[in-house]
């Protein structure tokens, strides 16, 4: 079965400092690779996803993330925080093992100080 | 376009009362999802529907919870009777065909307080 660790349930930067969010999964072969952004009251947002193209992927509002197969790894960064950036992260990841089913991290809150 | 629309958007109920949950999906999407999100925690899955049919609802409690998407459009989610552990948000989300690979559109969920 897939599963998806996320390392840290709180992350607190300062303005203007780099995010690293880290994410790793459990899988047999690639799967699909998913951050969403969830802001207070409000559904869940994608950011970005990876789909066995460019293990580099580029997301809305400066994030990035990288797969890195050899790690099981797909740590979602940004170079500069903004206080826009405050909510809840999480990575997911679907399509392993032929399962269908998306199955999501429990959850990073990013906190962002002045 | 109009995103995914969910009503209401805030419940407080009591221990063993019923409950229900409507959800309509962004236009044409065929795929239709129910997650229960605890505090705390990411979203897990309670069923997906492709069109008006039942792809997955290995994870929903179908001894208190039910949920039809009769004309494959949009859904509903009902507890009866409800406990006190089923206090959640509970989101809907679509896709437009359910591949492992396509983005999910979320709805802004429900809140439930069960008292």
């Amino acid at each position: 079965a897939q599963s998806v660790t996320q390392l840290g349930s709180h992350v607190s930067v300062s303005e203007g400092a780099l995010v690293l969010l880290r994410c790793n999964y459990s899988s047999s072969v690639p799967p699909y690779l998913f951050w969403y952004v969830q802001y207070p009251n409000q559904g869940l947002q994608l950011l970005l996803k990876y789909t066995s193209a460019a293990t580099l992927v580029k997301g809305i509002n400066g994030f990035e993330a990288e797969f890195k197969k050899s790690e099981t790894s797909f740590h979602l960064t940004k170079p500069s925080a903004h206080m826009s950036d405050a909510a809840e992260y999480f990575c997911a990841v679907s399509g392993s093992g032929g399962s269908y089913i998306p199955t999501f991290g429990r959850g990073t809150s990013l906190i962002v100080h002045p | 376009e109009a995103g995914v629309a969910q009503s209401p958007r805030y419940k407080i109920i009591e221990k063993r009362q019923s409950v229900a949950f409507w959800c309509n999906p962004i236009s044409g999407h065929a795929t239709l999802y129910w997650y229960q999100q605890i505090l705390g925690q990411g979203p897990k899955l309670l069923i997906q529907f492709q069109n008006n049919g039942v792809v997955d609802d290995s994870q929903l409690p179908k001894d208190r919870f039910s949920a039809e998407r009769l004309k494959g459009v949009d859904s509903t989610l009902k507890i009866q009777p409800a406990k006190l552990e089923d206090s959640a948000v509970y989101l809907c989300a679509s896709s437009p065909a359910g591949q492992p690979q396509e983005t999910q559109y979320f709805g802004p969920g429900t809140r439930l307080l069960v008292l």
